[in-house]
């Protein structure tokens, strides 16, 4: 079965403080993976899409990484505004399109 | 370009009842999934919609149900519903080109007392 496990639960962050964000997952096969941010309430904002190890991207003060068993989301310098869930998920081959998502970081940076 | 939209924002239903969500997708999008996301948990696939039929489906019991129209809007339906399904309801739109990038709507918050 697949499964998405992200770490740490929680984080907080002072402003400025760069960290990292870990996303474990067991698929049969990969065929992306994909983060996303989620404010309290609202539905999830689509970040990246990552296909292969060693793949790379980049957005503002983030940075998203992938090997073969685990995705990094990097956060440079943080500001209070980047406080928000973020979600991590995979989408397995075997024909289904399901997206399996983690439970989430929730990230909290103070002024 | 439209963004996915959901309606309605929030539903309050009594145990036993039955409810139906809306989604429309966005623009030049076909494909349509739906998730529910409980409390502090992750978003979990119920089922997904592309040109008009079911195409997967979740761990989800039969009360829930949906269907997918021409203009590629949506809805899913609850029967019976019971205590559990409070949850947010999550509507996201894909383009079969588009490696599977799902673009999630702002959902609706279902509460069931």
């Amino acid at each position: 079965e697949d499964q998405v496990t992200q770490s740490p639960e929680a984080l907080r962050l002072q402003e400025g403080e760069s960290s990292s964000l870990n996303c474990s997952y067991t698929v049969s096969g990969l065929r992306g993976l994909f983060w996303y941010r989620q404010d309290p309430g609202k539905g999830p904002e689509f970040l990246f899409t990552l296909y292969s190890a060693g793949e790379e991207k980049e957005k503002e003060r983030l940075k998203a990484t992938l090997t073969k068993k685990e995705s990094f989301l990097h956060i440079t310098a943080p500001k209070p505004e980047d406080s928000a869930t973020y979600l991590c998920a995979v989408h397995a081959q075997g024909g289904s399109e399901k997206l399996v998502f983690g439970k989430g970081t929730k990230l909290t940076v103070n002024p | 370009e439209t963004g996915v939209t959901q309606s309605p924002t929030h539903l309050i239903k009594t145990r036993g009842q039955q409810v139906t969500l809306r989604c429309s997708s966005q623009s030049g999008h076909n494909t349509v999934s739906w998730y529910q996301q409980a409390l502090g948990q992750g978003p979990q696939f119920i089922f997904q919609y592309y040109r008009e039929e079911e195409n997967g489906r979740g761990n989800f019991p039969p009360r829930f149900s949906g269907l997918q129209f021409p203009n590629y809007s949506s809805e899913l339906n609850v029967n019976a519903l019971e205590l559990d399904d409070s949850a947010l309801y999550l509507c996201a739109s894909s383009a079969p080109q588009g490696g599977n990038e799902q673009y999630f709507g702002p959902g609706t918050r279902l509460t069931v007392t």
